[in-house]
């Protein structure tokens, strides 16, 4: 398995400011996921970052809210940009294809960044 | 229609107990069946996982997936206080290539 740690693992902003949350992986990966967890919700995808390429987002997540940069195959950064109250959520990054390609069945998690919006 | 289906619970049982959770899905491409358990404040791990239908055991842990009525359960025996924690089951297919999670059942399990 492949250990992924976050930062920062908790943060209080105001609404209007932007935050970046970085995921990395003590190995290479080949895909990388960004998903949201609110209370009492289903893990939401909002988008998968491969390296080289633009990241592809889910229905109802759009770039200019959500930037993603993926500089290498151990790293990658979530921005939530302009926030409003309605983005308080736990954001959790996952890997995929720790073997250097795709797993469908081993897919990681990190321990999460819990953002709460005033 | 979700695409997956998880009663959230919460589940509360004496230590011991035999616990069942379920989950119901509607997409017949799913492939792959995984379970993640989810301790307060971290992030999901991967318990087990499951490829088509059938049964799978590891230690106290069962996981059966019933492909004809798209139905998957995880059993723990003799379950443990330190089983407390959110269940979520997940699947996926190569064709669909992104996971869909249930809404997880939260589980305690009281000494």
């Amino acid at each position: 398995s492949a250990v992924i740690s976050q930062k920062p693992s908790r943060d209080i902003c105001q609404r209007g400011t932007s935050l970046t949350i970085q995921c990395q992986v003590d190995s290479q990966v080949t895909m990388m996921f960004w998903y949201r967890q609110q209370p009492g919700q289903s893990l939401t995808l909002i988008a998968t970052a491969n390296q080289g390429s633009e990241a592809t987002y889910e229905s109802g997540f759009v770039i200019d809210k959500f930037p993603i940069s993926r500089p290498n195959l151990t790293f990658s950064t979530l921005t939530v940009s302009n926030m409003s109250p309605e983005d308080s959520s736990i954001y959790l990054c996952s890997v995929e294809g720790t073997s250097g390609r795709p797993s469908y069945n081993e897919q990681f998690f990190g321990p999460g960044t819990r953002l709460t919006v005033l | 229609q979700k695409e997956v289906e998880q009663d959230p619970g919460p589940l509360s049982v004496p230590e011991g107990a035999i616990v069942s959770l379920n989950c119901t899905y509607s997409n017949s491409a799913f492939q792959y069946f995984m379970w993640y358990r989810q301790y307060s404040r971290k992030g999901p791990e991967l318990l087990m996982y499951t490829y088509s239908s059938g049964n799978k055991e590891d230690g106290r842990f069962t996981a059966q997936v019933d492909k004809s009525s798209k139905y998957i359960s995880l059993f723990i025996r003799d379950s443990q206080p330190s089983d407390s924690a959110t269940y979520l089951c997940a699947m996926i297919s190569s064709t669909l290539g992104r996971l869909y999670f249930g809404r997880g059942t939260q589980l305690t399990v009281w000494p």
